[in-house]
């Protein structure tokens, strides 16, 4: 079985200042690790992958994310946080193995709160 | 439009009701995904459907649920004798499938089904 978590149900942050946003994931073999946001009243945008390769990955907005495999973790990050990143984030994994059910399992999500 | 659309935004029905959610994937992508949100929760997968292969069915909560792909592209996702539990955003994604590779989820805005 997978699972991802991410501890903390909000992080704030001051505009201007790094932001990072946790992650955790279990699986049997290796993962597709994603991340996700999820603006108001909107479906959920793409923000970055890792497959394979360099462990940080860089992604839209200004996002990256460092692929930890000892940790387990996929946290989120961004070097200066925007009034405009407030929102939900949600990260999710995929076992390489799984050639068949390609859904993915997601954590819990994050809500983000950049103050001015 | 090239993002996934999905039909209603919005319903409102009384318990023991049918509904039936309408998604429209991107074209050209050949798998497609239908998830529940409930509030406060992450993304539960419901089914997934890959080309004319029999659809991954193991997330559908109960026998009232049920989803259809005709002509591998609209899906409809039927929940019959709908129960307030039931009440939550049910998102839509669709994807490209390749070897070796996660390709990327593409959401559509979701259906808010209320069930009073």
């Amino acid at each position: 079985a997978q699972s991802v978590a991410q501890p903390e149900d909000q992080v704030n942050v001051a505009e201007g200042n790094p932001l990072t946003v946790k992650c955790t994931y279990s699986v049997s073999g290796n993962p597709y690790l994603f991340w996700y946001v999820q603006y108001p009243n909107r479906g959920l945008q793409f923000l970055l992958k890792y497959i394979t390769g360099d462990n940080l990955v860089k992604g839209s907005y200004g996002f990256e994310a460092e692929f930890n495999k000892s940790q387990t973790s996929f946290h989120l990050k961004k070097p200066s946080a925007l009034v405009s990143d407030s929102a939900l984030y949600f990260c999710a994994v995929r076992d390489k193995r799984d050639t068949g059910r390609r859904a993915l399992t997601f954590g819990s999500g994050t809500r983000l709160q950049v103050q001015p | 439009g090239a993002g996934v659309s999905q039909s209603p935004s919005n319903k409102v029905t009384e318990k023991g009701k049918d509904v039936e959610l309408r998604c429209d994937p991107i074209s050209g992508h050949t798998a497609l995904y239908w998830y529940r949100q409930s509030l406060g929760q992450g993304l539960e997968f419901l089914i997934y459907f890959q080309g004319n292969s029999a659809p991954d069915k193991s997330g559908l909560p109960s026998d009232r649920f049920s989803a259809e792909r005709t002509g591998g592209s609209v899906s409809t996702l039927t929940i019959q004798r709908t129960q307030q539990e039931d009440s939550a955003v049910y998102l839509c994604a669709s994807s490209l499938v390749g070897t070796g590779i996660s390709y990327e989820q593409y959401f559509g805005p979701g259906t808010r089904l209320t069930v009073t």
